[in-house]
């Protein structure tokens, strides 16, 4: 049963690139989220999609852009990097049809992007 | 807005002791629910324990349990019999009920188990 998966592990872009993180979330799973985790702080919520929409998004721009496929994976966007988007992204999924209790957050092992 | 510190950067334990990580939250909701996820250097974040904040009952999962004291936003992971493969970084989070996975986290505690 393969768990969340992320692509690419790594990624260096120069500041005003583009960068696009892809997800495929765990079987079964449905619901994709998304979170930003800067060196020595903790996972800060992007936004969530579901049925292939962006479902509910945390405080942050709109360069950060995302997009869920039918078949549940997910992608996220970033446009007109900043230095200080620098971070670990990490992509987690669940399940609809079951609470948030009962169905916790299956994380990836995240993308790290450095912006130079 | 939810938020949740965690007041300790840096906690060690002897192999086999028993350590507790240290959690509060400011909220004004009744029902909730809390969370301590494990981050190793894998950076996978791993769910360890959870809690419904209108269970009284304080969770327990193996040598890990929490402590719960809701009047006080308060709640603690406690890891007994502390293995070398307990070394990670351990955030405690927040979410509210049907709230679309936005979760709220703290800064993180790093614990390292030494032999």
């Amino acid at each position: 049963d393969a768990g969340v998966t992320q692509s690419p592990t790594h990624l260096i872009k120069t500041r005003g690139q583009q960068v696009t993180l892809r997800c495929s979330p765990k079987s079964g799973h449905d619901t994709v989220s998304w979170y930003q985790q800067a060196l020595g702080q903790g996972p800060q919520f992007i936004f969530q999609y579901y049925e292939e929409e962006e479902r509910q998004r945390g405080n942050f721009p709109d360069r950060f852009s995302g997009h869920q496929f039918p078949n549940y994976s997910s992608e996220l966007n970033v446009n007109a990097l900043l230095l200080g988007d620098s971070a670990l992204y990490l992509c987690a999924s669940s399940s609809r049809r079951i609470s948030s209790y009962n169905s916790p957050l299956h994380f990836g092992n995240g993308t790290r992007l450095t912006v130079t | 807005a939810q938020t949740v510190t965690q007041s300790q950067p840096e906690m060690s334990v002897q192999e086999a002791e028993t350590v507790t990580l240290s959690c509060t939250y400011d909220t004004s909701e009744n029902n909730y629910y809390l969370f301590w996820y494990k981050q190793p250097p894998s950076r996978q974040m791993i769910l360890v324990i959870r809690q419904e904040a209108y269970k009284q009952q304080n969770a327990t999962e193996n040598r890990f349990s929490v402590n719960f004291q809701k009047a006080a936003k308060s709640f603690s992971l406690k890891i007994s019999d502390s293995q070398l493969g307990d070394t990670a970084m351990y955030f405690c989070a927040f979410m509210k009920p049907y709230n679309n996975n936005d979760m709220r986290f703290g800064a993180g505690t790093r614990l390292t188990v030494k032999p």
